[in-house]
């Protein structure tokens, strides 16, 4: 069975200032791991993805994560913050390419001006 | 760029009564999801469908839950008689066979009174 955990249900930052949240994950085999992003009254848009290559993972809006097997973790960070980015961020896990995915908690971020 | 569309966005019902959820994947997508979020809660995948049939399925998805793709470009998900526990937001996703990712629509928050 997969789990994830996001630590911080809200984080808040000033604008300018680096974006960090948290994501842990417990898997039995090799996972894919992705970030989403949701912002009011619509979907769940895809940020970024680890499956398998390179190990730190570049995807929109200047966010990045770095998957550390050694620490079973996949923290979403972006160096600067913009208002733009106050939404709810899920950190998933799939056991393989297409399978089911299991989400955390989500962690709703605040940008302040 | 292509979306996942849902119908409706809200829906209100009276315990006992049947719902139906209707999505339009991405057209060239072949595998179909449904998640659902009651509020608080985690996103939790409900059932994934693929050539016509389920190909996995969770708990939550028991016999009052069906889903079908009654003519090739809607897919939709049916709860028989919808219980109070059912109110949440529920999400289609689909994705092509060619990559991971799993393309969310914007939900159907359901009200079950």
């Amino acid at each position: 069975a997969q789990s994830v955990t996001q630590l911080g249900s809200h984080v808040s930052v000033s604008e300018g200032a680096l974006v960090l949240l948290r994501c842990n994950y417990s898997s039995s085999v090799p996972p894919y791991l992705f970030w989403y992003v949701q912002y009011p009254n619509q979907g769940l848009q895809l940020l970024l993805k680890y499956t398998s290559a390179a190990t730190l993972v570049k995807g929109i809006n200047g966010f990045e994560a770095e998957f550390k097997k050694s620490e079973t973790s996949f923290h979403l960070t972006k160096p600067s913050a913009h208002m733009s980015d106050a939404a709810e961020y899920f950190c998933a896990v799939s056991d393989n390419a297409g399978n089911m995915l299991t989400f955390g908690g989500g962690t709703r971020l605040m940008v302040k001006p | 760029e292509p979306e996942v569309t849902q119908t409706p966005s809200h829906q209100v019902t009276q315990m006992g009564q049947e719902v139906i959820l209707r999505c339009v994947p991405i057209s060239n997508h072949l595998y179909f999801y449904w998640y659902r979020q009651i509020l608080g809660q985690k996103v939790e995948f409900l059932v994934s469908f693929y050539n016509n049939e389920i190909s996995e399925k969770s708990e939550i998805f028991d016999d009052q839950f069906s889903v079908e793709r009654p003519d090739g470009s809607n897919f939709t998900l049916k709860i028989r008689s919808t219980k109070l526990e059912d109110s949440a937001m529920y999400f289609c996703a689909s994705r092509s066979g060619l990559q991971e990712t799993q393309y969310f629509g914007p939900g159907t928050r359901l009200l079950v009174l």
